[in-house]
């Protein structure tokens, strides 16, 4: 089973401009979370969509958006980048959203974001 | 706010000693506890978990946590590590019912010399 993919790998853009991430999951999960990941904050949660829905937003201001697909890929969208948006941004992607112990999170490689 | 500290920022160990990181989290009601790994230049990859029932848990590669609820800890452990084991470690905490938020605590860098 092919893990979680996210592209592009890695991206340089400038201040003000706007950039797109995309997230495919895993193959029958309906769950997708994104994280930023820096050397200073360490991971933290973004949002979560699940069957095309935001069900957790975390504490990011309005420049962070994100939406699903029908065939759960997802993509964030961070406009009017900052030098501080700079990170390692992660996808997750679980079945059913850890709704049972059975359900378990899995990262993708993440895309890492530079910004000029 | 949930929140999840770690302890120990760097660990330092030879090989065949013993391991054990601290985790603490704050929250009052019902929680799901992991331990996630990065291997450098890998992916975070899952350690183990707890959601109920026995608090220790087993996980991969010979890893153990306990959860002790009265203490609000989650600790990690590994009788004898092993130069692969040199990684960052993090501890995340998901609050019961909230979707799959979690809550990470600013990991801990292994370092294990042979």
């Amino acid at each position: 089973k092919a893990g979680v993919t996210q592209t592009p790998r890695y991206l340089i853009k400038t201040r003000g401009q706007q950039v797109t991430l995309s997230c495919s999951p895993i193959s029958g999960h309906r769950s997708v979370s994104w994280y930023q990941q820096t050397p200073g904050q360490g991971l933290q949660f973004l949002f979560e969509y699940f069957s095309e829905t935001q069900r957790n937003k975390g504490n990011f201001p309005g420049r962070f958006s994100g939406r699903q697909f029908s065939n759960s890929r997802s993509e964030m969208n961070v406009s009017t980048l900052e030098l501080g948006d700079s990170a390692l941004y992660l996808c997750a992607s679980s079945q059913l959203g850890l709704a049972i112990s059975t359900d378990t999170q899995y990262f993708g490689p993440g895309t890492r974001l530079t910004v000029l | 706010a949930q929140s999840v500290s770690q302890h120990n920022h760097h660990v330092i160990l030879s090989e065949a000693a013993s391991l054990e990181l601290g985790c603490n989290y704050s929250y009052g009601g019902t929680v799901n506890l992991f331990w996630y790994v990065q291997y450098p230049g890998q992916h975070l990859q899952l350690l183990l978990k707890y959601f109920s029932g026995d608090p220790l848990v087993k996980g991969i590669k010979g890893f153990e946590a306990e959860f002790i609820k009265s203490k609000f800890s989650f600790n990690l452990r590994k009788p004898s590590v092993q130069w692969s084991d040199t990684a960052e470690y993090f501890c995340a905490v998901n609050a019961n019912q909230a979707g799959t938020a979690l809550i990470f605590g600013k990991g801990t860098t292994l370092s294990v010399s042979s």
